[in-house]
């Protein structure tokens, strides 16, 4: 089993919608989280680290559930510059980083 | 301004031979890793090391070895290629592998792509 799973997608979006990524993990040892974005052919870069309280940068939320082991990302008024990858990434027992697949995000004019 | 170092970008190799990508980070970290990114799979962390002196495997540790004799370089050996290990492949560091909430932030370097024939 993944430690780290996510939807694939990929999402197609218009400017200017609202968009959510959902991601989940299995390992109860898990204690941190964060997305990365990854642009084509490009190393992954990180978006936001995703706190229990949750948090919110601009036009992007993350949301933490730990008793459902589940993340979750928000992005508000997309714009075609958020077309990207966006990784799931969870840090178990302080010292190894688990990535996701990655989901897919088009944001079409 | 140099972060994460990798070389070489890009490498072709036949089954069987030998060789070292290298990793070097000029940001003090203690914690270093290597990743393989396939399609489908996303990234894989291979080995990682928590300080010099110090390795263990990852999720996929078979046919690749490593070491950490300084704080700044961490290379990653194939022994002996096989086609299964064409990929491209990523070194990441972090101040500290540390167990709280707000642990490190990933730096990457930029990937090296190897193709093995």
């Amino acid at each position: 089993r993944k430690e780290v799973e996510q939807d694939p997608g990929p999402f197609n979006v218009p400017e200017g919608a609202t968009v959510a990524f959902n991601c989940t993990y299995s390992n109860s040892a898990s204690q941190s989280f964060f997305w990365y974005r990854q642009d084509c052919r490009k190393e992954p870069k990180l978006l936001m680290s995703v706190y229990s309280s949750g948090n919110e940068d601009g036009r992007f939320t993350a949301q933490l559930n730990r008793a459902s082991q589940y993340i979750s990302l928000l992005i508000r008024d997309s714009k075609l510059s958020d077309s990207a990858t966006y990784l799931c990434v969870v840090n178990i027992h302080g010292n190894q980083f688990y990535f996701g697949t990655g989901t897919s995000l088009t944001v079409i004019p | 301004n140099a972060g994460v170092t990798q070389t070489p970008k890009f490498q072709v190799l036949k089954t069987g031979q030998s060789m070292t990508l290298q990793c070097a980070q000029d940001m003090n970290h203690e914690y270093m890793s290597w990743y393989r990114q396939d399609p489908g799979m996303g990234l894989r962390l291979i080995h990682y090391s928590v300080g010099a002196g110090i390795t263990d495997q990852g999720e996929v540790p078979n046919g690749y070895n490593v070491s950490r004799s300084t704080t700044e370089d961490f290379p990653l050996r194939l022994l002996s290629a096989a086609p299964s290990q064409t990929s491209v492949y990523f070194c990441a560091s972090s101040y500290s592998g540390t167990a709280s909430e707000e642990a490190g932030e990933l730096f990457f370097g930029e990937g090296s792509r190897l193709t093995v024939l």
